[in-house]
């Protein structure tokens, strides 16, 4: 079945440095979603990638779809302490699958 | 607008009896989707409603079910709980389903004892 796939599964950095995570699905997506969960927090959605080879900014926040639409990453530059959470993907395979695959997430520690 | 509301935000409950999360969506809102979240196991899917239908369902057991009522607010319940079903219950609305972004509730957090 539909799987995401996401590391690291933990990285711990200097305020200031630069921080990425990675998601790969071993079939084609039909759009991928990001999210970030604060400790003790719920998911809250930062963004939506759907074109083949997309790239997208948020302030110190990169977001790119692969070409193939089968891998994603997400990358902050220059890491502060707000930033501190858990990032999620989550897969839409659309068509008839119509699920919303969560990846394991990567969390994220910024020491100050 | 008011966000998703989750209730009751934490519970206890015994091995073999049953327990009923409830959620109200963002009003407008008519999708809803369910998610599990455990330490080891991260976000698991549960089942998708839309106007009153359930869409689609992931891999949990039969002592796991759910609807939507005509207003959109949905309730899961879980019968026969086991300790392995501790774990903090996820509501998350849409306005079109997983083509969309969802918003989460704050969670209900069930411990099994």
């Amino acid at each position: 079945g539909q799987q995401v796939m996401q590391i690291p599964q933990y990285q711990h950095v200097q305020e200031g440095e630069d921080f990425t995570t990675y998601c790969n699905s071993s079939t084609t997506l039909s759009n991928i979603q990001w999210y970030k969960q604060r400790p003790g927090g719920h998911p809250v959605f930062l963004i939506q990638l759907v074109k083949s080879g997309e790239v997208k900014k948020q302030k110190r926040l990169t977001f790119q779809f692969g070409e193939a639409k089968k891998n994603s990453s997400l990358h902050i530059t220059a890491t502060q302490t707000t930033d501190v959470g858990t990032y999620f993907c989550a897969g839409d395979y659309g068509g008839a699958t119509n699920k919303l695959i969560f990846g394991t997430g990567t969390l994220l520690a910024v020491q100050p | 607008k008011a966000g998703v509301t989750q209730t009751p935000r934490y519970l206890i409950k015994t091995r073999g009896q049953q327990v009923t999360l409830s959620c109200s969506p963002i009003s407008g809102h008519r999708s809803v989707s369910w998610y599990q979240q455990t330490p080891g196991q991260g976000l698991q899917f549960l089942f998708e409603y839309f106007s009153e239908t359930q869409r689609n369902k992931g891999n949990f057991p039969g002592r796991f079910s759910g609807r939507q009522f005509s207003n959109s607010r949905s309730e899961m319940n879980v019968s026969t709980l086991e300790l392995g079903d501790s774990a903090l219950y996820l509501c998350a609305s849409s306005e079109r389903g997983f083509s969309g972004e969802l918003f989460f509730g704050e969670g209900s957090r069930l411990t099994v004892l």
